[in-house]
């Protein structure tokens, strides 16, 4: 299966920031869901946006989904040392069959 | 809470080694998946299921086989475990209960010497 693409690879910002991720895909999906992975452990599911829906929050969560142009985006406001993990889109294309990038590093510095 | 456990947190074997892979939840999820995650790779599908009995490839099945004898339980299988195997082992379950975003258990982390 193609690989939904992650950008930047990594990122380093500073507690209280807002942090953006962005992340491209090929295929036509059903919907599309970002996970988060600490430090080597299991993923855990953040949000899921359906192909019709343009936008969805979740606490400090906000991710945007334009089809047209096959991406999203991941907003996490005012960061915290916590939210220091992996993150991963995940597209869920038409065989229901959910594609990996190889994620955004993102380092909240104290 | 909801939960999908797997049975090994580190795992070393030797080459040539039959290995065993448990995953159970406790969701009654009908759909269950095996993947492996290695650095710069993303996740890469194994296997996957989506009743008991029934089993499907994924993108990389080769040296690998699953059981779902139960639905609760999905096990994956390496027949005789080689060095590129070693890696991180994800299994995660998905169902309707939790609006279809995949649960992951904690992962195990095989190296094979």
């Amino acid at each position: 299966s193609q690989q939904g693409e992650e950008d930047p690879q990594a990122l380093s910002i500073q507690e209280g920031e807002n942090a953006t991720m962005n992340c491209s895909y090929k295929t036509s999906i059903n919907n599309l869901q970002w996970y988060r992975q600490n430090s080597g452990r299991g993923l855990v599911h953040l949000i899921l946006i359906r192909s019709n829906e343009r936008e969805k929050h979740s606490g400090r969560l906000r991710v945007t989904l334009d089809t047209s142009k096959k991406s999203s985006s991941l907003l996490i406001t005012a960061s915290r040392a916590a939210d220091t993990a992996s993150y991963f889109c995940a597209p869920m294309d038409s065989n229901y069959q959910l594609i990996w990038g190889a994620g955004t590093k993102l380092i909240i510095k104290p | 809470d909801v939960k999908v456990t797997q049975s090994s947190r580190y795992l070393v074997k030797r080459t040539g080694e039959k290995v065993f892979l448990e995953c159970v939840q406790d969701m009654d999820h009908e759909n269950m998946f095996w993947y492996r995650q290695d650095p710069g790779l993303g996740l890469r599908l194994i296997y996957f299921s989506y009743d008991v009995k029934m089993k499907e490839k994924g993108d990389i099945p080769e040296g690998y086989s699953v059981s779902r004898e139960k639905k609760e339980r999905f096990s994956l299988i390496l027949e005789s475990a080689s060095t590129n195997q070693t890696s991180m082992y994800l299994c995660a379950s998905e169902g309707a209960a939790t609006g279809y975003g995949y649960t992951f258990g904690s992962g195990t982390r095989l190296t094979v010497v």
